[in-house]
């Protein structure tokens, strides 16, 4: 259906290490999304893919539309405490462009 | 900031109660949605609406109910609140040209 499986649901890792987090469906999606929600917040946009292929970059993440359309993937590079959060990614189903979904998220813990 | 705001920010009631959650935007925006996070399911879709009067359901629809008279209210009813239904809400709006979603600061309720 139109569900999001995001990957891993969460990683510790130490400062400064890399980190890749991957979001995979069953149907087709027009956009991806890749959000951050910090404690007590509601969720912000990072990223945001428009076209298979698409590959973005903001600052130290980096973001794939897959070519399939039925993925995406989103990189942290030089990870630092302030990456501590839950990450999201959503998308916009093809075959309803109004409706909006969200992966189960993944919850990342920097180590100083 | 994104005007949106939610009310109450925290509500606990009992179970069998009706509840009543409000989004309110001030950006005109056409779509606006409401979300529940839960641990290990991420955020959600309950209901969303794409106009004045104009509403569909997501996945987890049942035991919820909206309505959206005003392009700035999008107002999400639990008519008769169960514990399952202890959660946090999340409101988020959306422009007609904009992929990106506009999250709420969220409403923590709890059904006892």
């Amino acid at each position: 259906g139109q569900q999001l499986n995001q990957s891993p649901q969460s990683m510790f890792i130490q400062e400064g290490e890399d980190v890749s987090m991957n979001c995979t469906s069953s149907s087709i999606f027009n956009t991806w999304l890749w959000y951050k929600q910090e404690p007590g917040e509601g969720p912000v946009l990072l990223i945001a893919l428009y076209k298979a292929g698409e590959l973005t970059s903001n600052g130290r993440l980096t973001a794939q539309f897959g070519i399939t359309r039925k993925d995406s993937f989103l990189n942290i590079s030089a990870s630092i405490p302030s990456d501590v959060g839950i990450y999201f990614c959503a998308g916009q189903p093809s075959l309803n462009n109004n409706d909006m979904r969200f992966g189960a998220g993944t919850r990342l813990t920097v180590k100083p | 900031d994104a005007g949106i705001t939610q009310s109450p920010r925290h509500k606990v009631t009992e179970t069998g109660t009706p509840v009543t959650l409000r989004c309110h935007q001030t950006e005109n925006h056409r779509y606006m949605y409401w979300y529940r996070q839960d641990p290990g399911h991420g955020l959600r879709l309950i209901h969303y609406s794409y106009g004045v009067k104009d509403t569909d359901k997501g996945e987890v629809s049942d035991g919820y109910s909206v309505s959206r008279s005003k392009t700035e209210d999008f107002l999400l009813t639990l008519e008769s609140a169960t514990s399952s239904q202890t959660s946090v809400y999340f409101c988020a709006i959306r422009s007609s040209s904009n992929t990106e979603a506009f999250f709420g600061q969220g409403t923590r309720l709890t059904v006892v």
